[in-house]
């Protein structure tokens, strides 16, 4: 079975300031792990995508986040945010060879403070 | 390239209709995935059709249901629709297993 959890429904930043989303996932084997972001009314857009190779992985619009396996996390980190970052944040995983079913963590709204 | 594309945007229905959205996948594509998003459940795998096949089924009822056509677009129904069936549902393209995803903007569905 497979599971992802996200600490933290909100999230406020000052802009410029670090942004942490921390998502843990479980899954019996070796999982493949997604973040997307969520504009109000759209669809999700994939921010980052980890399928066993480099486990830090850079994705569009300065984001990464790094696997770890010993502590079955995948946080998504910005060194510096931005006012359009403020969205909703979704971590996904799934399996290899079942297919594209995702399971996804319950979102992480993200607030940037001016 | 065009995205992936559902049709309608917004829809509403009353208790007891039936109701079919539409997705049509990016070109090239042939895995097509439905996920419902609600405020209070998140986000939650429907179906996923593969080469006009269901290749795997989320926990739903048996109200809802899908197909994929030849040209991989594909519609879901939604029949006996409940209140609780408003939500926002997504559809999801990708051109093989487990690669990333595309996702289209959604169908908002209200059941009044």
């Amino acid at each position: 079975a497979q599971s992802v959890t996200q600490l933290g429904s909100h999230v406020s930043v000052s802009e410029g300031a670090l942004v942490l989303l921390r998502c843990n996932y479980s899954s019996s084997v070796p999982p493949y792990l997604f973040w997307y972001v969520q504009y109000p009314n759209q669809g999700l857009q994939l921010l980052l995508k980890y399928t066993s190779a480099a486990t830090l992985v850079k994705g569009i619009n300065g984001f990464e986040a790094e696997f770890k396996k010993s502590e079955t996390s995948f946080h998504l980190t910005k060194p510096s945010a931005h006012m359009s970052d403020a969205a909703e944040y979704f971590c996904a995983v799934s399996q290899k060879n079942t297919g594209n079913q995702f399971y996804f963590g319950t979102g992480t709204s993200l607030t940037v403070i001016p | 390239k065009a995205g992936v594309t559902q049709t309608p945007r917004y829809l509403i229905k009353t208790r007891g209709q039936q109701v079919t959205l539409s997705c049509s996948p990016i070109s090239g594509h042939r895995s097509v995935s439905w996920y419902q998003q609600t405020p209070g459940q998140g986000l939650q795998f429907l179906f996923e059709y593969f080469s006009e096949t269901q290749r795997n089924k989320g926990n739903f009822p048996g109200r809802f249901s899908g197909r994929q056509f030849s040209n991989s677009r594909s519609e879901m129904n939604v029949s006996t629709l409940e209140l609780g069936d408003s939500a926002l549902y997504l559809c999801a393209s990708s051109f093989a297993g487990n690669t990333e995803a595309f996702f289209g903007q959604g169908t908002r569905l209200t059941v009044v």
